[in-house]
Parts: C-alpha cells; sequence; structure tokens
C-alpha cells in the first residue's frame, strides 16, 4: 500500500536559520504529494500541495518540489521563525482521495 | 467559515462502553473523515463518507461504526472501547475538487480507563 516516510522525528533550530525537513513516499500511481501543519490544540491545517511531476508548491514562506524519480516532496524555509513551531505532516492523496500522512517532524524553533 | 467541529474535545470511557463522537461542518462539503492518531504515529484513515455512502477502512472494519443523518454531521461510534482505542480522533472535510485539501477539527482526545 501507500506509505510516506518522514525522516526527521524532531528538529531544532535557531530563528533565522535553514530547515530542511525530508518526506518520502511510496505509491502506485501519480498522487498529489501534500504538506500540513499542526499548532497546539489544532488539528492539522493545509500548507500547500503539488500535483505533477517537478512542480513547486509554496505558502508561508515554505515550499516543496515535487520530485517523482526521487519520491521527495522535502519542506524547506529559509529562514525559520519562533511562530513556526509545529508538527508538520507530509501526506500523499491516494484512491479516493484518502491521505496516507507520515509520522510528523516537530520543528522547535529558538528566539 | 471553514471550521470543522468536534465534540466533546476530551472523552473519559470505561472498558466495554460505548463511545461516541461528532463532527460537524457548515462548507457543505461532499466528502468527511475520521483519523486516529496515537503518540508518534502517524494519523490513521478509519473511514469516511462521500455523500451518504459509507466507506471503512479494511483493517478497522469491525472496530468503528458511524452515521452521517445530513450533509452537516458525521459520527464515530465504537460498541465496545477497548484500551487500544485511546487515542485522539481527527475529523476533516472536503469540497469536491481534484487535489482539495481536507480541513480538519481540533479533535476529540478519547482516554479509555
Amino acid at each position: 500500500g501507500d506509505s510516506v516516510t518522514q525522516t526527521e522525528g524532531q528538529v531544532a533550530l535557531s530563528e533565522e536559520d535553514f530547515l530542511t525537513i525530508h518526506c518520502n513516499y511510496s505509491a502506485s500511481g501519480y498522487p498529489a504529494l501534500f504538506w500540513y501543519v499542526q499548532y497546539p490544540g489544532e488539528g492539522p491545517q493545509f500548507l500547500f500541495r503539488a500535483s505533477r511531476d517537478k512542480e513547486k508548491g509554496s505558502s508561508r514562506g515554505f515550499e516543496a518540489t515535487y520530485n517523482k524519480e526521487a519520491t521527495s516532496f522535502h519542506l524547506q524555509k529559509a529562514s525559520v521563525q519562533e511562530s513556526d513551531s509545529a508538527v508538520y505532516y507530509c501526506a500523499l492523496s491516494g484512491s479516493f482521495n484518502k491521505l496516507t500522512f507520515g509520522a510528523g517532524t516537530r520543528l522547535a524553533v529558538c528566539p | 467559515d471553514t471550521t470543522v467541529k468536534q465534540n466533546p474535545r476530551y472523552k473519559l470511557a470505561r472498558v466495554g462502553k460505548p463511545v461516541n463522537l461528532i463532527c460537524s461542518q457548515t462548507m457543505n462539503h461532499d466528502t468527511m473523515y475520521w483519523y486516529q492518531k496515537k503518540p508518534n504515529q502517524a494519523p490513521k484513515l478509519l473511514l469516511f463518507y462521500y455523500d451518504k455512502i459509507l466507506n471503512r477502512e479494511a483493517d478497522t472494519f469491525e472496530k468503528f461504526q458511524s452515521s452521517r443523518p445530513n450533509n452537516s454531521f458525521c459520527s464515530l461510534y465504537i460498541g465496545s472501547a477497548g484500551l487500544e482505542y485511546s487515542a485522539m480522533y481527527l475529523c476533516a472535510s472536503r469540497g469536491g475538487h481534484l487535489y482539495a485539501e481536507q480541513f480538519f477539527g481540533p479533535g476529540t482526545r478519547l482516554t479509555v480507563l
């Protein structure tokens, strides 16, 4: 079946550091790929998506590029802020638009 | 309004007792989902409604029931709670266009004792 792997369980950075969270997927077909962000006490929020090879998704300074050959969709941000502290989920959309999530990466940004 | 509401936010249940969780949305979305989230694990899809049609995942088929009395409401029902049901339960809804995102509620934290 479909699966999503996020390499980092936790990431700790200082403000203005560069962020990369790695996401790799395994799926039959050609899934759409998503990043969601979850703040304490809230449900996951849609960050952005990409639906075809080499497409870049972006929002709020975060970006990721769909790489079909490498089966990856790594999240990056050039300069993180304390307010970016949250849990980030990579997900793919399979049959019936069902989402398969990675286990999440907890980002902590210190001022 | 892009809000998905869930009630209650916290639920304490006894082993062997039934549990009913409620979700509502006012976006007129045709699809509603229920996920189970345990610590350090990915959210796991349990079931979803497309309009009035219920689809349950194969590995949780026997454990969860659901109803959708109208477009706005969807429930998740556990007939006899076990300790393994302790988790966060997330409800989400989605509109119809291709690759549309899902909108999530804040979740219900269920603790079974």
